[in-house]
């Protein structure tokens, strides 16, 4: 099975241009998860999806961002306009259920972006 | 108060040995709780979930406090391949209400590098 998958898997990206990641979750997965790790905050929440409809999106930290869900195979998280301090990696997440225990996280491979 | 808040590692441990990291949790609503492991510059993948009585898979011994609100993991006879950072994952229950619930909050992670 295809697991979750993301592009591009590196972006570097002058500051003020808009930058778009792209994820498609594993079928039948309802919950889509978007998170951005640093070396200083760790693994961040930034929003998630069920049903393709935002449910929390309280850890977005600005109005630069925003996220879509048009149809159940297909997510993006765009930055618009881009600054240094968004260079993190980008991680897309799937599940069938949220916290639930025969539910894990299913992660993609990331999008590592470099503002500069 | 961090929401989970893990050993600030790294653990840098000969093979064969036998090594624990511990993991705090501020919510006393938590419901399921788990560890991730994470290689350099990969995805979080699920290493094992926690259950209140304890668990146990191979070399790995996952352990839960609920009164103390604390997990543990135990990794015994410890090879070179178990070198990663470890992630311990904490969701909310149903009593934490509205958007909260399900909400999967990662600690940093703790590093740990097995040598020969």
């Amino acid at each position: 099975d295809a697991g979750v998958i993301q592009s591009p898997r590196h972006e570097v990206t002058e500051m003020g241009q808009e930058v778009t990641l792209r994820c498609k979750p594993i079928s039948g997965h309802d919950y889509l998860f978007w998170y951005r790790q640093t070396m200083m905050r760790g693994l961040e929440l930034l929003i998630y999806f069920n049903n393709n409809v935002p449910i929390d999106d309280s850890g977005m930290p600005e109005d630069r961002f925003s996220a879509k869900m048009p149809n159940a195979s297909f997510s993006t998280l765009k930055i618009q306009p881009s600054e240094p301090r968004d260079s993190a990696v980008y991680f897309c997440a799937s599940s069938l259920d949220r916290g639930a225990y025969n539910s894990p996280l299913h992660f993609g491979n990331g999008t590592r972006l470099t503002v500069t | 108060r961090k929401e989970v808040e893990q050993d600030p590692g790294p653990f840098n441990v000969p093979e064969g040995a036998t090594v624990a990291f511990n993991c705090t949790y501020s919510n006393s609503a938590s419901q399921s709780f788990f560890w991730y492991r994470q290689d350099c510059r990969k995805e979080p993948k699920l290493l094992m979930s926690v259950y209140s009585s304890g668990n146990e898979d191979g070399r790995f011994t996952a352990q839960l406090n609920r009164a103390s609100q604390y997990i543990s993991l135990l990794i015994r006879d410890s090879k070179l391949s178990d070198s990663a950072t470890y992630l311990c994952v904490v969701t909310q229950g149903a009593g934490a209400g509205g958007t909260s619930y399900g909400k999967l909050t990662f600690g940093q992670g703790t590093i740990l590098t097995v040598h020969p």
